[in-house]
C-alpha cells in the first residue's frame, strides 16, 4: 500500500501569512494527489484535485503543486476561516486510497 | 442541493454488528462510485473502503477487510456499510463520501460529504 507522510504536523501562522505543508508519498503517484480543508466536528471538503486543480468554488488563494513523490500545499494571505486541519489523500491507480496524517493550521 | 446523509450509528458492544446507511440526493447516484471514511476520536482521516458506481466492484482498507461490507441500492439512492465483528478501534465517526469522478474513475478526490454518524464499540 502507498504511505503519504504529511509534515509539518501543526503550523502556527498569523492573517496574512503565507503557510506551506508538504505530502510525500512512497512511490510514485503521478499527480494522483488530493487535499482538504477540515474544520472542527465537521465534514472535510475538498480543496484541490489531481495535485493542482482548484475544486469549483474554492478561493484562488489555495494552490497545490508537485507530481511523482513530492507535493505541495500552499495558503497564500491566510484568513481567519483557514484555521483548520488539512489533509492530503492519494488516489493513483486501485486502492486504497490512503490520507496523510493531517497539519493543523493555528493562530 | 446535492446532499448526503447518513444514519445507523450508535453504541454497540464488541463482537456485535451495525449497519450504517447514507442517502443520497440531487445528483444520479447511480453514476458515481461511493467510499465511506472513518475518524476515530482525535484522530486523522482513515479511508475505509469504495463501492463502484453500479456495485460491481468493492475494494477495503486492510483494517476492515473480511468484517466490513460496501453495498449500495441505486433505486432507493443509497449507500450501506455492514460492520460485523466490530472492535474498540472501530470507534470513529463514519463519514461517507462521493467520488469527484464518475464510474470507475476514483482518481479526482472526494467532492461531496455527509455529515457523519457517530460509531461508539464499547463494553
Amino acid at each position: 500500500d502507498i504511505q503519504m507522510t504529511q509534515s509539518p504536523s501543526s503550523l502556527s501562522a498569523s492573517v496574512g501569512d503565507k503557510v506551506v505543508i508538504t505530502c510525500r508519498a512512497n512511490q510514485s503517484i503521478t499527480s494522483f494527489l488530493n487535499w482538504y480543508q477540515q474544520k472542527p466536528g465537521k465534514a472535510p471538503k475538498l480543496l484541490i484535485y489531481t495535485a493542482s486543480t482548484l475544486q469549483s468554488g474554492v478561493p484562488s488563494r489555495f494552490s497545490g503543486s508537485g507530481s511523482g513523490t513530492d507535493f505541495t500545499f500552499t495558503i497564500s494571505g491566510l484568513l481567519p476561516d483557514d484555521f483548520a486541519t488539512y489533509y492530503c489523500q492519494q488516489t493513483h491507480s486501485a486502492p486504497p486510497y490512503t490520507f496523510g496524517q493531517g497539519t493543523k493550521l493555528e493562530i | 442541493q446535492v446532499q448526503l446523509v447518513e444514519s445507523g450509528g450508535g453504541v454497540v458492544q464488541p463482537g456485535r454488528s451495525l449497519r450504517l446507511s447514507c442517502a443520497a440526493s440531487e445528483f444520479t447516484f447511480s453514476a458515481y462510485g461511493m467510499h465511506w471514511v472513518r475518524q476515530a476520536p482525535g484522530k486523522g482521516l482513515e479511508w475505509v473502503g469504495v463501492i463502484s458506481y453500479d456495485g460491481s466492484d468493492r475494494f477495503y482498507a486492510d483494517s476492515v477487510k473480511g468484517r466490513f461490507t460496501i453495498s449500495r441500492d441505486n433505486s432507493k439512492n443509497t449507500l450501506y456499510l455492514q460492520m460485523n465483528s466490530l472492535r474498540v478501534e472501530d470507534t470513529a465517526v463514519y463519514y461517507c463520501a462521493k467520488g469527484r469522478g464518475p464510474y470507475t474513475d476514483y482518481s479526482y478526490g472526494l467532492d461531496v460529504w455527509g455529515q457523519g454518524t457517530t460509531v461508539t464499540v464499547s463494553s
